[in-house]
Formats: structure tokens, C-alpha cells, sequence
């Protein structure tokens, strides 16, 4: 089975300033890796994903993230956050089946605050 | 195209009682899923329906069942609901050869 660790559960920080939100994994199978934004009474929206290929991979909004086998890690990054980026970031893994078969499996969340 | 829709948005139930939920897939999605979110547990996965058969399954007790219809629609209920139930319901769709999965708005249910 396999499990993800989202390590701060908050994060806050100044307007126009980077940001990094951590995440690491732990599987006994390869994975697929997502991050997730949800926003105040909204669903999950995808921000990007790790399939296969670069280990850089590039999303919406201008955000980023990097996955790291050695270190089963896929941290979330943004050079310069804006006010709109206030949100609840969720990181989230599926085992690779050829069953073909989806669960993910999601971290407890990090709370993005963006102060001006 | 449209995207993954739920309904109803919000329900508010007695315990004991019976719960529908509906979801409708993006278009040509034939695999969905359900997740409960709760402050406590977080986001749980509860099952996967993919061509109206369940594929997946997560550890949640038989009171929490599902189907799916041909045109990939699917619902889920809860059956002698308990306080605990109280969530928000996320329904989520993927395509046949992806492996991301798209999610809705959710339906928000409390149990008093």
C-alpha cells in the first residue's frame, strides 16, 4: 500500500515571494504523482502530474514540481505567488496497474496562505 | 467539454436515513470514482466504477455502495446514515488511456 506525507500543513508567506510545498511518498510499485488545488467550497483541481519522462514538470497557474525517486519526493514549486494562490494544496499518488485500475491515494493537505 | 458534475450541491439528511448521490463524468469518461473529505480522515477513496462494474474498491463499510450506468453516469448511496457520514462527496472521472482524474464540485452532506 502506499502512503504520501505532506510535511507542513501550513504555509504562509508574502505576495510576489517563491514557495516550495513539500511532499514525499512511499510505495513498494512505481507511481503516478499529482497535485491537486481546492479552493473554499470547491472540488479538486488538477495543477500537474509525473507519469512518466522529465522528472520537471510544468502545470497551470505558473506552478511547477520535481520528482525525486531516490528521494521519493515531488515538491511543488512556484517562483512568485500571487493573492489568488490562497488555497489547500493536496498531493496525491496511484500505483501503477495495468489492470488499469485508479485510487488515489492523497496527502493531508497544505494550507497555502498568501499574505500582501 | 463540460466538465464533471454533481449533484445535488448540498443535502442535509437525519440519521438513519437513506442518501442518493449523482455524478456525471466528462463526456467519454467511462471511469469514476469517489472520495470522501472530511476535516478528520481527510480524502478517502471509496470505489471505482469503469463500464457500470466496480474495479476498485476502498475500505469503507457495505452501508457505502455504488453503480454505474451505461451512459457512464454514476451514484452512490448511503444507507442508515450516522453522524460520521457528515462530508463532502467528491466524484471524480478519468479517461480510458490517462491517469489523472478530474474531479467535480462535490456534494456537501450533513447528518443531524
Amino acid at each position: 500500500a502506499q502512503s504520501v506525507t505532506q510535511l507542513d500543513s501550513q504555509v504562509p508567506v508574502f505576495e510576489e515571494a517563491p514557495v516550495e510545498l513539500r511532499c514525499n511518498y512511499s510505495s513498494s510499485v512505481s507511481v503516478y504523482l499529482f497535485w491537486y488545488v481546492q479552493y473554499p467550497n470547491q472540488g479538486l483541481q488538477l495543477l500537474l502530474k509525473y507519469l512518466s519522462g522529465s522528472t520537471l514538470v510544468k502545470g497551470i497557474n505558473g506552478f511547477e514540481a520535481e520528482f525525486n525517486k531516490s528521494q521519493t519526493s515531488f515538491h511543488l514549486r512556484k517562483p512568485s505567488v500571487h493573492i489568488s494562490d490562497t488555497a489547500e494544496y493536496f498531493c496525491a499518488v496511484s500505483e501503477f496497474r495495468d489492470t488499469g485500475r485508479r485510487a488515489l491515494t492523497f496527502g493531508s493537505g497544505t494550507r497555502l496562505q498568501v499574505q500582501p | 467539454k463540460a466538465g464533471v458534475t454533481q449533484t445535488p450541491r448540498y443535502l442535509i439528511k437525519t440519521r438513519g436515513q437513506q442518501v442518493t448521490l449523482s455524478c456525471s463524468p466528462i463526456s467519454g469518461h467511462r471511469s469514476v470514482s469517489w472520495y470522501q473529505q472530511t476535516p478528520g480522515q481527510g480524502l478517502q477513496f471509496l470505489f471505482e466504477y469503469f463500464s457500470e462494474t466496480q474495479r476498485n474498491k476502498g475500505n469503507f463499510p457495505g452501508r457505502f455502495s455504488g453503480r454505474q450506468f451505461s451512459n457512464s453516469r454514476s451514484e452512490m448511496n448511503v444507507s442508515t446514515l450516522e453522524l460520521g457520514d457528515s462530508a463532502l462527496y467528491l466524484c471524480a472521472s478519468s479517461p480510458d488511456r490517462g491517469h489523472e482524474q478530474y474531479f467535480g464540485p462535490g456534494t456537501r452532506l450533513t447528518v443531524t
